[in-house]
């Protein structure tokens, strides 16, 4: 239990098919992240939500959108993806003032 | 320009035996924490240690020590006494503290696969 839960773990979407990825955590953190993490590459900061509002959006597509509407739990909308979509998206929460992420499982994600 | 190197891409260790994996990072930030997370095959982010930038000692968990050399902007991994379980994926990753307040956010190395042999 890692107090940051991703569902679902593992999905195979078609290119035009819609579908979307949930993390809740019961940290109490205020802020939420979403990483992707592909084969042979570090991993990359996707988006950042600081208490619900998007701070961040690192160039990514528009077929991934990102939703948050409370504090605890992070959503990411997906649409007419891209075989090269395909990888571990994870997602994580930090307090302010705190340095540290807590990470959950992941969602594996193959586009086909 | 890379601000965390881990130049390891992958590490052997005989079981029970000690293993330094390494790690160097760049800033021009005074104050910046580092980090080690273990990532097993099943994919989650585990959290293993933590080190401040302005932190006198070495920072130890367990099994796990972490040798920071601030000068030489170094912060390897010590595990002693590696077990098969330690066999996964280790990133080591920073998070600047920023001015004006805000925090940076946590950015990774390319990761070491370590692998424990029996």
């Amino acid at each position: 239990e890692t107090g940051v839960t991703q569902t679902p773990r593992h999905l195979v979407m078609g290119m035009t098919n819609k579908k979307s990825l949930k993390c809740e955590q019961h940290l109490g953190h205020n802020a939420m992240y979403w990483y992707k993490q592909s084969a042979k590459k570090p991993l990359e900061l996707m988006f950042v939500y600081n208490f619900k509002e998007q701070t961040e959006n690192n160039s990514v597509p528009s077929r991934f959108s990102p939703e948050c509407p409370n504090s605890s739990h992070l959503f990411l909308h997906l649409h007419t993806l891209q075989p090269e979509d395909s990888a571990l998206y994870l997602c994580a929460s930090s307090q302010p003032g705190d340095y540290g992420y807590t990470f959950g499982s992941g969602t594996r994600l193959t586009v086909v | 320009a890379q601000k965390i190197t881990q130049t390891q891409p992958g590490m052997f260790v005989q079981e029970k035996e000690a293993v330094t994996l390494d790690c160097t990072y760049d800033t021009s930030d005074p104050s910046y924490g580092l980090f080690w997370y273990k990532q097993p095959s099943s994919g989650e982010m585990i959290f293993l240690i933590y080190q401040g930038s302005y932190d006198q000692q070495n920072a130890t968990e367990g099994r796990y020590s972490l040798n920071f050399q601030k000068a030489r902007k170094s912060a390897n991994l010590v595990i002693s006494a590696s077990q098969l379980g330690d066999s996964a994926m280790y990133f080591c990753a920073m998070r600047e503290r920023g001015y004006g307040g805000s925090q940076g956010n946590l950015i990774f190395g390319k990761g070491t696969k370590l692998s424990v042999k029996p």
